[in-house]
């Protein structure tokens, strides 16, 4: 069975300054996707950013790219330029690349992130 | 174009009744997927659809049921409300070609907040 750690409940940063989340995994797959999801209060979950695991190249969307270590199982987030609107909380998850696993996530615990004025 | 729009918003029960939530996902996806979110257990999946057939379920008492019409909406089932049961009850749809999906990224709806008395 697969599983996913965040380690950090709770994390502050200030705006414009860089913030990296944890995550760690453990699977036996070989092929699999990883992703960030944001929830920030009381809205909907929103994808951040995706992480192939057969591609070694560090995904990056704007603000936000990951250290995707497939041999530690590590795949933590970096935002940099911290933002007002990314205070929200972050999942890290896992999903099984296979027929039959679609739509199928294993989250992490979550991570709350204040960004302070 | 529409996002995830889940029934109702919010609700209150009491022990031993049942109740009924509703999907509808993004047009053209064919792949329903539903979560419980609570403070203690976090995000865990609880089944998944495509084509009116369940494909995936999580581990869920036989009392979490739900199935999905030929227009792709879903709707999940609770019968014999327990206190445990509340919670935010979150949809996601996905772009699934066949078997497997094109990207992996869900698209989450806002949830349903279910209260048990």
């Amino acid at each position: 069975a697969q599983t996913v750690t965040q380690s950090q409940p709770e994390m502050s940063v200030q705006e414009a300054e860089t913030v990296t989340l944890s995550c760690t995994y453990d699977t036996s797959e070989n092929n699999y996707y990883l992703f960030w999801y944001k929830q920030p209060p009381s809205r909907q979950m929103i994808l951040v950013i995706r992480q192939e695991a057969y591609k070694q190249q560090n995904a990056t969307e704007n603000r936000f790219s990951v250290n995707f270590q497939k041999a530690a199982k590590s795949f933590s987030l970096k935002i940099s330029d911290s933002q007002l609107g990314d205070t929200a909380m972050y999942f890290c998850a896992f999903m099984k690349l296979s027929s039959g696993n679609t739509g199928k996530l294993i989250f992490g615990q979550g991570t709350t992130l204040q960004v302070k004025p | 174009k529409a996002g995830v729009t889940q029934t109702p918003r919010y609700l209150i029960k009491t022990r031993g009744q049942q109740v009924t939530l509703s999907c509808s996902p993004i047009s053209g996806h064919r792949s329903v997927s539903w979560y419980q979110q609570t403070p203690g257990q976090g995000l865990q999946f609880l089944f998944e659809y495509f084509s009116e057939t369940q494909r995936n379920k999580g581990n869920f008492p036989g009392r979490f049921s739900g199935r999905q019409f030929s227009n792709s909406r879903s709707e999940m089932n609770v019968s014999t409300l327990e206190l445990g049961d509340s919670a935010l009850y979150l949809c996601a749809s996905s772009l699934a070609r066949g078997r497997t999906s094109s990207t992996g990224e869900l698209f989450f709806g806002e949830g349903s907040r279910l209260t048990v008395l």
